[in-house]
């Protein structure tokens, strides 16, 4: 059970490119999100869905997008990356199970840089 | 909206010595209230959690946090801090029917010898 995997765990990108950022998870949960880490800021969220084909969005979604084809993935897109977007990017998923107080589970990180 | 707010940016103690995190809260109603440890390059793990029932809430690692609705508060302790527990711990907050957690800003706790 290798609960919730991140790929890549470090990138560089030169502004104007595009990636994709994959989570993974292996635990059945019906809800996924998508953070950015920022020193002093927290975590804040950028999308965030609540099931296969479902996807909405959070705090700070401008730049990116997101996609959740099957249950188990839920995909972050940077279409043109900006210097701005260079962060700490964590994916977590959770259970719902009729309660919201459900923890939620984070992978390692994704560390990307936008030159 | 639901908010959280936790004081200190960064606390230092030394070895041995009693530890405790502050973190405030901002809900009209019952609130869920969690606390999360990340170590350095690591994502975040979950300490313990608070929905309803007994305010005092036991976690892992020998941590602790009560809540305390007059003061709007869920303040992480610990009576004795190892070397391994430096790292930045997050609160957060969520609410019934609400799928989303709102985190604080994060205290990063640094240990002494």
């Amino acid at each position: 059970n290798a609960g919730v995997t991140q790929t890549p765990k470090f990138r560089v990108l030169k502004t104007g490119q595009s990636m994709t950022l994959l989570c993974a998870q292996d635990m059945n949960h019906e809800y996924m999100y998508w953070y950015r880490q920022d020193p002093g800021m927290g975590l804040r969220l950028i999308h965030y869905s609540v099931g296969e084909g479902t996807t909405a969005k959070g705090e700070v979604p401008d730049g990116y997008n997101v996609s959740r084809l099957k249950k188990q993935n839920f995909l972050l897109g940077l279409e043109s990356a900006a210097p701005s977007q260079t962060s700490v990017y964590f994916c977590a998923s959770s259970h719902w199970g009729g309660r919201a107080y459900n923890e939620q589970f984070f992978g390692p990180g994704t560390r990307l840089t936008v030159l | 909206a639901q908010s959280v707010t936790q004081p200190d940016i960064h606390i230092t103690v030394s070895e041995g010595a009693s530890l405790e995190l502050r973190c405030n809260y901002s809900y009209g109603a019952t609130p869920y209230l969690f606390w999360y440890v990340q170590s350095p390059g690591q994502g975040l793990q979950l300490l313990l959690k608070y929905f309803s029932g007994d305010t005092l809430v036991q976690g892992i690692k020998g941590f602790e946090a009560e809540f305390k609705r007059s003061q709007s508060s869920f303040n992480l302790r610990k009576p004795s801090v190892h070397w391994s527990d430096a790292a930045e711990y997050f609160c957060a907050v969520g609410n019934f029917g609400n799928e989303k957690l709102t985190f604080g800003t994060g205290t990063r706790l640094t240990i002494i010898p």
